[in-house]
């Protein structure tokens, strides 16, 4: 167990809403993620953050603003939610110094739906 | 083209036999290899990773070929819990990105 929790872990919301999916890690890690898992897709960076307001965009970023201001706590927000963004959300830590290793440990998902 | 690219599936096999899939990538700078496992609406977990010389992980094995730039993944004498969505992961070296693959859905059946 990584100790990371998700939440919420569903959630339906309204095109134009404004979101945010929060991830709580309990092991002071430096390094969070958060990807999207999409049919025929695989997971996709959206964000990641290396240190306490250290973030930087992943490959999917558009849309999608992060905040880190404690090292536990990692926000996603979708400032006006799109169908788009309809999507099962991971956050996930490494534990080493960087993620060479390649050792992710997801949280358990946070399903999104916007209507 | 995607940076990763695995085939889909499903491969459907009986229980008991030798299922094998690849995954290919694009990046002829990827450095590191690795499987993740992941269940009907669970997260992704490790599997194994993959190295050089190909390594094994009991009933797992993997392989990397860097001249074709594939990685494989071989499951012998599968078991009814084998039955998940295989995830092919690489990254560069020094990137803070990994890439996944789509995912290659197995299914043992009794």
């Amino acid at each position: 167990d990584a100790g990371i929790t998700q939440s919420p872990r569903h959630k339906v919301t309204e095109t134009g809403t404004p979101v945010t999916l929060r991830c709580h890690q309990t092991e002071n890690h430096r390094y969070m993620y958060w990807y999207r898992q999409d049919p025929g897709h695989g997971l996709r960076l959206i964000h990641y953050s290396y240190g306490v307001k250290d973030t930087d965009k992943g490959e999917v970023s558009d849309g999608y603003s992060v905040s880190r201001s404690k090292t536990e706590d990692f926000l996603l927000t979708l400032e006006s939610a799109t169908s788009s963004q309809t999507s099962v959300y991971f956050c996930a830590i490494t534990k080493t110094s960087g993620p060479n290793t390649g050792e992710l440990f997801f949280g358990e998902g946070s399903r999104l739906t916007v209507l | 083209r995607k940076e990763v690219e695995q085939d889909p599936g499903p491969f459907n096999v009986p229980e008991g036999a030798t299922v094998a899939f690849n995954c290919t990538y694009s990046n002829s700078a990827s450095q590191s290899f690795f499987w993740y496992r992941q269940d009907c609406r669970k997260e992704p977990k490790l599997l194994m990773s993959v190295y050089s010389s190909g390594n094994e992980d009991g009933r797992f094995t993997a392989q990397l070929n860097r001249a074709s730039q594939y990685i494989s993944l071989l499951i012998r004498d599968s078991k009814l819990s084998d039955s998940a969505t295989y995830l092919c992961v690489v990254n560069r070296l020094g990137d803070y990105k990994l890439s996944f693959g789509a995912g290659t859905t197995v299914t043992v059946r009794a």
